[in-house]
């Protein structure tokens, strides 16, 4: 069964960072594209950041370039998201989601989110 | 970015109904379109992928049909556990976007 287990998420202050991670189980997690999308209110479900199998590709968001860095630890099977300059509209529920390459999954410039993880919450207060 | 506008945003029903709902892309996505089932508390789940394929373990009654611009996902006869927020995401380009979401509640 996969299981993507999200961790690191609390409150930041105006301008501080917070750093997310995803652990991934039920498996090969190499072999997957991994992604975070976020949900919050006034925002709505929004894509943040995507990462391929190998971690050699890394995509963003508009609002997120330049701000957030993606990675990812084959070897741990894990996913991180390092957020910067934290703002007050970052504040949300932060996914970890996982992306299939399979047939109508995927278009030739991205994908769907197939499985998604329980969610952290990132509060950005002072 | 390619916006994803549903309609209505919220959908008053009861159990028995056929509904429909509707998600109108700004440029032409082709068939790339999802639909997701969110329940409170909990991550959404994808119902239909390439507009009108149900992903797996999803029961007939739901539908998904379009191309282009315009979608809808359609429940033909509602169920209590088909009270939830849905969803659709365009995977066409790299934006990766979201409609605002329908929510379907017990009329």
């Amino acid at each position: 069964e996969v299981q993507l287990l999200e961790s690191g998420g609390g409150l930041g202050q105006p301008g501080g960072s917070l750093r997310l991670s995803c652990a991934g189980s039920g498996f090969t997690f190499s072999d997957y594209a991994m992604n975070w999308v976020r949900q919050s209110p006034g925002r709505g479900l929004e894509w943040v950041s995507t990462i391929s199998g190998s971690g050699t590709r890394t995509f963003y968001a508009e609002f997120a370039k330049g701000r957030f860095t993606v990675s990812r630890d084959n070897s741990k099977n894990t996913l991180d998201l390092q957020m910067d300059s934290l703002r007050a509209e970052d504040m949300a529920i932060y996914y970890c989601t996982k992306s299939t390459p399979k047939l109508g999954y995927c278009s030739s410039n991205s994908c769907l989110f197939d499985q998604w993880g329980q969610g952290a919450m990132v509060i950005v207060s002072s | 970015d390619i916006q994803m506008t549903q309609s209505p945003s919220t959908l008053s029903a009861s159990v028995g109904d056929r509904v429909t709902i509707t998600c109108r892309a700004s440029q032409n996505i082709n068939s790339w379109l999802a639909w997701y089932q969110q329940k409170p508390g909990k991550a959404p789940e994808v119902l239909i992928y390439k507009a009108s394929t149900l992903a797996s373990g999803v029961p007939s009654r739901f539908s998904g049909s379009g191309s282009g611009t315009e979608f809808t996902l359609t429940i033909s006869s509602l169920q209590p556990d088909d009270f939830a927020t849905y969803y659709c995401q365009q995977y066409n380009s790299d934006s990766r976007t979201f409609g605002q979401g329908t929510k379907l509640d017990v009329k």
